[in-house]
């Protein structure tokens, strides 16, 4: 079955770019059915849908972080990436990979990766 | 951008029991709404889509119900391990999650 798995820093410093990779395993990610996304969850709070990424490269992205954000795919590994610029400690959250199932009855995320949580600290 | 305001925040009941939750979208979003449980330390889990519709491996006591702008989750016999966070979600909107506590 269909696995995700985060990887990159635990720590970045404020106004670096954070960096993730979300390799899959167990499936293609170069299918036409489904897109590739990032959601993050700040200690204690709600997911926050940040971006999603085709294997083709189409891209969408939360309107709040679209200046900061870039999702980006290589079919080649499998795997897909995050980069958030400028980052500060609001950006300090537990970052999930996963994917997007699109279709009649709507969107949904299925599966997740176990999320890594990135702090955002000098 | 679509809001979705779940209800209530935290819900107290008893092994057993049947629990109710809410979700209410600021604007109709037909049936085009997903459900998921989130434990401690975990990943969400997608349980219900197309606002109906069980996902693979959910167990039957779970169900989704509604369309518009007002949705449910119902479990209809609570288990111990189905205490934890629930979230809906529309596109890239989530509510703010039911939290669901044992009494």
């Amino acid at each position: 079955h269909l696995q995700l798995q985060e990887s990159g820093p635990g720590l970045v410093k404020p106004s670096e770019t954070l960096s993730l990779t979300c390799t899959v395993s167990g499936g293609s990610i170069s299918s036409s059915t489904y897109y590739w996304v990032w959601v993050r969850q700040p200690p204690g709070k709600g997911l926050e849908w940040m971006g999603s990424i085709s294997y083709s490269g189409t891209t969408y992205y939360r309107s709040s972080l679209k200046s900061r954000v870039t999702l980006s795919v290589d079919t080649s590994t499998n795997q897909f990436s995050l980069k958030l610029s400028s980052v500060t400690a609001a950006d300090t959250a537990v970052y999930y990979c996963g994917r997007l199932i699109t279709g009649a009855t709507g969107n949904y995320f299925d599966p997740w990766g176990q999320g890594t949580l990135v702090t955002v600290s000098s | 951008e679509i809001v979705l305001t779940q209800s209530p925040g935290t819900l107290s009941l008893s092994p057993g029991e049947r629990a109710t939750l809410s979700c209410r979208a600021s604007q109709s979003v037909g049936s085009s709404l997903g459900w998921y449980q989130q434990k401690p330390g975990q990943a969400p889990r997608l349980l219900i889509y197309g606002a109906s519709s069980r996902a693979t491996g959910i167990p039957d006591r779970f169900s989704g119900s509604g369309s518009g702008t007002d949705f449910t989750l119902t479990i209809s016999r609570l288990e111990p391990e189905d205490f934890a966070v629930y979230y809906c979600q529309n596109l890239g909107n989530f509510g703010q999650g039911t939290r669901l506590e044992i009494k």
